[in-house]
């Protein structure tokens, strides 16, 4: 059974370029939420897809833009990159029905310069 | 909006003792209440998590006791072992929202 999966693992940009990041959810999920975590802090919300639709959306100027695709995978894609874009981008994936945990995937770190 | 707040930053203990780390949550409608540990350089793991409809949850060494009326929650570590040395991240979210409200984590260290 494939856990939650990200590409690619690290990635370095300089500041207003734009980057795409990869995920693929667990076996079974139709859910994929986004979050951001800076260095030594929790994850923050990004926003959260199912059926193909953005359900919610967290606190993030709309530079942050997403897609889910109808095998279920997902993109994250950050435009104009600021300096403090720089962190961890984790992608956690769950069922809508019923409520089921998040399952988080092993993260693409960005570095922008 | 929800706010999730998480005591102590840091906590080191005696390999063997037991680990206690605290969360207070501001939203009343949370339901789901989890647990996460992220040890250096990977991906939050799910440890234990528990649902409003009951107060506590076991499973080995890690509990979560979970009070609605003062809208806390805790995670309990006992007889400690080196391995359970990472950040512990504490997180809420209410129903049919799935999102995820992050404490700002505590690091745990186990000293043999």
């Amino acid at each position: 059974d494939a856990g939650v999966t990200q590409s690619p693992t690290h990635l370095i940009k300089t500041r207003g370029q734009q980057v795409t990041l990869r995920c693929s959810p667990k076996s079974g999920h139709d859910t994929v939420s986004w979050y951001q975590q800076a260095l030594g802090q929790g994850p923050q919300f990004i926003f959260q897809y199912y059926e193909e639709e953005e359900r919610q959306r967290g606190n993030f100027p709309d530079r942050f833009s997403g897609h889910q695709f109808p095998n279920y995978s997902s993109e994250l894609n950050v435009n104009a990159l600021l300096l403090g874009d720089s962190a961890l981008y984790l992608c956690a994936s769950s069922l809508v029905f019923p409520e089921e945990t998040q399952y988080f995937g092993p993260g693409t770190r960005l570095l922008v310069l | 909006g929800e706010n999730v707040e998480q005591h102590p930053s840091t906590l080191s203990v005696q390999e063997g003792d037991s680990a206690v780390i605290k969360c207070t949550y501001s939203d009343s409608a949370s339901n789901y209440f989890p647990w996460y540990k992220q040890e250096l350089g990977k991906r939050p793991q799910l440890i234990i998590d528990i649902r409003s409809n009951v107060g506590e949850k076991k499973d080995q060494r890690i509990a979560v006791t979970l009070n609605k009326t003062a809208k806390h929650f805790s995670l309990h570590i006992t007889e400690t072992q080196p391995e359970d040395s990472a950040v512990y991240f504490c997180a809420a979210s209410k129903r049919g929202a799935q999102k995820l409200v992050f404490g700002q984590g505590t690091r745990l260290t186990i000293n043999p």
